[in-house]
């Protein structure tokens, strides 16, 4: 157990439907990263906050946004869904500051199935 | 992208060392060499990570080539719950950013 949840497990929609992924960091972690993994692509990075602000923005979609709340917790938002939205997206959590705190844990991820 | 070449897949007799090596030829003197895995669909879990001198845990050791071109992950006695995917990443170690995953090796160890 990483310490980092996420909500719900699986998750499945139409096209065209609008769905909101959510994630809780470990205690104390500020930064969070969302990562995508589907079959023809890999793990892919989509976005990152750190306490509240977005840190830094990978291949993210414009029909995807994310936000960081007060408490940490980070919802990811995807809307007018695709077939091709289909994947495991994973909730990542880390510590702000030097070695040996870069290890970033993984949450056991959100199946989304769009039919 | 990711900067680093891997083995698409290996396999390891159960209770023999596995060694998963990464080639990294285009890494810059500020980036470390981390290995994180991923078994089945769960979420990745970090290994080990090193800069230029060889790195142990209890989980695996890192040996990390002089020129640091190169490296290799070593799993002393692999398991059958050491079957995973296993991703080698050179990243920055300077504040927390984003790890870019290549395809990775699927380690099959075999009983």
């Amino acid at each position: 157990d990483s310490g980092v949840t996420q909500t719900p497990k699986h998750l499945i929609t139409a096209t065209g439907q609008r769905v909101t992924l959510r994630c809780s960091p470990r205690s104390g972690d500020l930064s969070v990263y969302w990562y995508q993994q589907s079959l023809d692509q890999g793990l892919q990075f989509l976005i990152q906050y750190y306490n509240g602000e977005e840190r830094a923005k990978g291949n993210i979609l414009e029909r995807f946004s994310a936000q960081q709340f007060p408490d940490l917790h980070s919802e990811l938002n995807l809307s007018s869904l695709e077939l091709g939205d289909s994947a495991l997206y994973f909730c990542a959590s880390s510590v702000e500051g030097g070695e040996p705190y870069n290890e970033q844990f993984f949450g056991p991820g959100t199946r989304l199935t769009v039919l | 992208d990711a900067k680093t070449t891997q083995p698409t897949s290996m396999d390891c007799a159960e209770g023999r060392a596995a060694n998963l090596p990464c080639n990294h030829s285009t890494i810059s003197g500020n980036e470390y060499v981390y290995w994180y895995r991923q078994i089945h669909s769960q979420g990745p879990q970090y290994i080990i990570h090193g800069l230029k001198n060889n790195e142990t845990n209890e989980m695996a050791s890192l040996i990390i080539t002089e020129d640091r071109k190169s490296s290799t992950l070593i799993l002393p006695h692999a398991t059958l719950r050491d079957t995973a995917v296993y991703y080698c990443i050179v990243r920055v170690n300077s504040g927390n950013t984003p790890l870019v995953f290549g395809k990775g090796t699927r380690l099959s160890v075999i009983a």
